[in-house]
């Protein structure tokens, strides 16, 4: 299916575990984004990334690894989990000379 | 101070009632202005793109620019209830598709 895509879901993982959350486009887009979204904040930015091989910190990266080996997938890694990591993440993409971005459905992770 | 605000709501309109949406911002440097809608547990879609100043009009949406007040709004006309959803304003300093600003959100109800 052409578009973007996030897996899982849903998510319940416990404190101090290592969790992947995957990200996937099929549109070829350069730039891809990774961004949390939780009450009282809106979405902030964690990581983007321009191209493959090239990524970037946003506003709230630490705790946070990313990849972008392949131009279409863009997974993030949580390290070691952290209850204040619970939230709703977004992955996004967009093309090179275009300001909107394409958001995926969401992975809503919970950290007990 | 956050960089950009805007009141989370929720705002509660009647069916057919005009919706004013609202953001001010604090960086000077943003040229680009956009409006996304979200639907409970979906992903941000674009719905309203302006670039500097101005108004811009699409079927019962209008988007419109001060820059010199540093503010941005978004009207709906004729609102329907399948306009309930949180409306989030986002900004960038340039098209490169990246480094997006977003609001908090605004929760909007139209009650039929």
């Amino acid at each position: 299916d052409a578009g973007i895509t996030q897996s899982p879901r849903y998510k319940i993982t416990e404190t101090g575990r290592q969790v992947t959350l995957m990200c996937h486009q099929t549109w070829s887009h350069s730039y891809m984004f990774w961004y949390r979204q939780d009450l009282g904040h809106g979405l902030r930015l964690i990581y983007y990334s321009a191209a493959a091989d090239i990524t970037d910190k946003g506003e709230v990266p630490d705790g946070y690894v990313v990849s972008r080996s392949k131009t279409e997938n863009f997974p993030l890694t949580l390290e070691s989990a952290t209850r204040s990591q619970t939230s709703v993440y977004f992955c996004a993409s967009s093309g090179q000379l275009n300001t909107e971005a394409f958001f995926g459905q969401g992975t809503r992770l919970t950290v007990v | 101070q956050k960089e950009v605000e805007q009141d989370p709501g929720p705002l509660s309109v009647p069916e057919g009632a005009i919706v004013s949406l609202n953001c001010t911002y604090s960086n000077s440097a943003f040229q680009y202005f956009m409006w996304y809608r979200q639907y409970s547990r979906k992903g941000p879609e674009l719905l309203m793109y302006t670039y500097s100043s101005g108004n811009k009009e699409d079927g019962r949406f209008t988007a419109q620019v001060d820059k010199s007040s540093k503010y941005i709004s978004l009207f709906i006309r004729d609102s329907q209830p399948s306009d309930s959803a949180t409306y989030l304003c986002a900004m960038s300093e340039d098209n490169a598709g990246n480094m997006l600003t977003f609001g908090g959100g605004t929760r909007l109800m139209v009650k039929p």
